[in-house]
């Protein structure tokens, strides 16, 4: 399976602070991505990152790619109570037209 | 900005019945997706849908899943005879092309009782 793995499953942290999160996955990729799902909501992408690319910033998001060690990472600086959520990796395949994506992880910001 | 709809947001339907969920992705898309979440568990691909024919499907989309474009705007999901297994969220997604961000509608949440 193609399926990216988010680690850790959960993360608390006090508002201000970063949270980092990371993806492995198995094989080779175009491209993967993340998303941001609040509880019961809907998939809202944040960033995609190329397999040719090995950083990429938006906003307060930063994301890494390790295309040597199938990993990424994703980070939110500064981080607030609104960005509770959970964050999800998702990569589409060398050749392939579909999402494969990891189980999340869910990211609590205290006030 | 555009965004993918999906109608209705919840529904409740009996075993066996039919369903037919609805979305109307961004208007200059051309590649439509369906997705699904079981609670608590990780999205899953159903269907990938391009040039009006499924380009591609898991297997999960057996003989009881069908998908239509009927007109220019609308992309719908059926399922034939619903199961109690079949509740899950259900998420539409679109993309310009293949290759670039595909963008998720807010979800139908079906519950099959």
């Amino acid at each position: 399976s193609q399926q990216g793995e988010e680690d850790p499953q959960a993360l608390s942290i006090q508002e201000g602070e970063n949270a980092t999160m990371n993806c492995s996955y198995k094989t080779s990729i175009n491209n993967l991505q993340w998303y941001r799902q609040n509880s019961g909501r809907g998939l809202v992408h944040l960033i995609l990152i190329r397999s040719n690319e090995r950083e990429k910033h938006s906003g307060r998001l930063r994301v890494t790619l390790d295309t040597s060690k199938k990993s990424s990472s994703l980070l939110i600086t500064a981080s607030r109570a609104a960005d509770t959520a959970s964050y999800f990796c998702a990569t589409e395949a060398m050749g392939d037209y579909k999402l494969s994506f990891g189980a999340g992880t869910t990211v609590t910001v205290r006030a | 900005e555009p965004e993918v709809t999906q109608t209705p947001s919840h529904q409740v339907t009996q075993m066996g019945q039919e369903v037919i969920l609805r979305c109307v992705p961004i208007s200059n898309h051309l590649y439509f997706y369906w997705y699904r979440q079981i609670l608590g568990q990780k999205v899953e691909f159903l269907v990938s849908f391009y040039n009006n024919e499924i380009s591609e499907k898991s297997e999960i989309f057996d003989d009881q899943f069908s998908v239509e474009r009927p007109d220019g705007s609308n992309f719908t999901l059926k399922i034939r005879s619903t199961k109690l297994e079949d509740s899950a969220m259900y998420f539409c997604a679109s993309s310009r092309d293949g290759r670039i961000e595909a963008f998720f509608g807010q979800g139908t949440r079906l519950t099959v009782v």
